[in-house]
């Protein structure tokens, strides 16, 4: 099954500024996932990132606000754009380890806002 | 919109006790997944079931899914400290099982006071 290395783990931002977020797996995967979470709650999807096509977008979740990029079968970046305290939040990368077996999670960054 | 009912949200008990976590939907699932998750850890999965009626254990974890593939349960027997993080449990809805996309439960909270 895939390992996914997710960096930054935390940090801290000012508003106003961005924050990239990147994961890396160690094997090919089709789809990478995108997912925000306040500590102790479930996850929310903000979007999927296919290779060579736009990422896809959940409701609620617009591509200007967070960006992504997904250029290899093996690496996606999310970006947190203009950030404001309501950011603030635990954001994790996902990617199916193999078809319908379950899903490998990065450990997630913790983001403040202040 | 497709929702997975998590109860218990809360869950304080003794070592020893045993606890059961619910999952409910609507909706069926071509799949359904249990995670869990530790502070500051990305979610791990710890088991899968695809089956109507299907029972997998692990351990001291016995998962159950629903003969409709609508809702599932994890019962933890004799539970340790070593047990309490948060639980999730997430399905793969059968209408969208292409997009790879889970549904998430809103998670249970476990404590096993020593």
């Amino acid at each position: 099954s895939a390992v996914i290395s997710q960096k930054p783990s935390r940090d801290i931002c000012q508003r106003g500024t961005s924050l990239t977020i990147q994961c890396q797996v160690d094997s090919q995967v089709t789809m990478m996932f995108w997912y925000r979470q306040q500590p102790g709650q479930s996850l929310t999807l903000i979007a999927t990132a296919n290779q060579g096509s736009e990422a896809t977008y959940e409701s609620g979740f617009v591509i200007d606000k967070f960006p992504i990029s997904r250029p290899n079968l093996t690496f996606s970046t999310l970006t947190v754009s203009n950030m404001s305290p309501e950011d603030s939040s635990i954001y994790l990368c996902s990617a199916e380890r193999d078809r319908g077996l379950g899903y490998t999670f990065g450990s997630g960054t913790r983001l403040t806002v202040v | 919109t497709q929702l997975l009912e998590q109860s218990p949200q809360f869950l304080s008990i003794q070592e020893g006790e045993n606890l059961t976590v619910y999952c409910n939907s609507s909706s069926v699932f071509s799949s359904l997944q249990w995670y869990r998750q530790e502070p500051g850890e990305g979610p791990v999965l710890l088991v899968t079931v695809v089956t109507g009626g299907e029972v997998k254990k692990l351990k001291r974890l016995t998962f159950q899914f629903g003969d409709a593939r609508k809702d599932s349960s994890l019962h933890i027997t004799a539970a340790q400290p070593g047990d309490t993080g948060l639980y999730l449990c997430a399905g793969a809805p059968l209408t969208s099982s292409n997009t790879g996309k889970l549904i998430f439960g809103q998670g249970t909270t476990l404590q096993v006071k020593p």
